[in-house]
């Protein structure tokens, strides 16, 4: 039950910029809590990006960044390459009911 | 360098019950939560649950019915358990780390297929 809202798909030539977007609410982003992106490569186990809204784990590219406001949060990739076809995951949260971890409906990312 | 390595059942019948075992390599078990996340065919991640280092467990609303994590810190080993299983249990089970608000490590994953 993903309560954390992605664009289905995004694309983009090779070099150029995408921006994916996740959509929370009052009781996820909105209250405050970290966002983590996670990018997904066909047939493996999604693999951490992006951890507390804009920080990137030792290995990862700068071409990847996150930002958060309000109750959303957005992860852009720049210089875009044809290994970054993908799909990718936002993941906070939600206080609500007793509280639980969610995450995105995910992103493809189509580079052309 | 922490690695998980997953294994169990990947059949089950409707009724049984879904049994998933996941060791830990390296790292130190007691610095984690441990946690089960799940993907159907072709959809996106879900949040199974989690067991802290204290012992105790918090699950997802929608499963906490039917699941049950626990571990083994003399084997450093973590289980799931999923009782009457249905079709939509058929999913890619992982474990993962869970530290500070992230799913640092990953296990491989195991498919998990429910069908009479």
């Amino acid at each position: 039950q993903s309560v954390l809202t992605q664009p289905p798909s995004v694309s983009g030539a090779p070099g150029q910029r995408v921006t994916i977007s996740c959509t929370g609410s009052s009781s996820n982003i909105g209250a405050g809590y970290d966002v983590c992106w996670y990018q997904q490569l066909p047939g493996t186990a999604p693999k951490l990006l992006i951890y507390g809204n804009n920080n990137r784990p030792s290995g990862v590219p700068d071409r990847f960044s996150g930002s958060k406001s309000g109750t959303s949060a957005s992860l852009a990739i720049t210089g875009l390459q044809s290994e970054d076809e993908a799909d990718y995951y936002c993941q906070s949260y939600d206080v609500s009911l007793s509280g639980f971890y969610v995450f995105g409906t995910g992103t493809k990312v189509f580079v052309l | 360098q922490v690695q998980l390595q997953q294994w169990g059942a990947g059949l089950l019948k409707p009724s049984e019950t879904l049994s998933l075992t996941c060791a830990v390599y390296g790292g130190s078990f007691s610095d984690y939560h441990w946690t089960w996340i799940r993907q159907p065919p072709g959809k996106g991640l879900e949040w199974i649950g989690e067991i802290i280092p204290r012992g105790s467990t918090n699950y997802n609303p929608s499963l906490r019915s039917r699941v049950t994590i626990s571990k083994d810190r003399s084997k450093a080993q973590i289980s799931l358990r999923v009782s009457y299983v249905t079709a939509a249990d058929t999913a890619i089970y992982y474990c993962a780390s869970l530290r500070n608000w992230k799913f640092e490590y990953w296990g491989q994953g195991t498919l998990v297929t429910v069908s009479a």
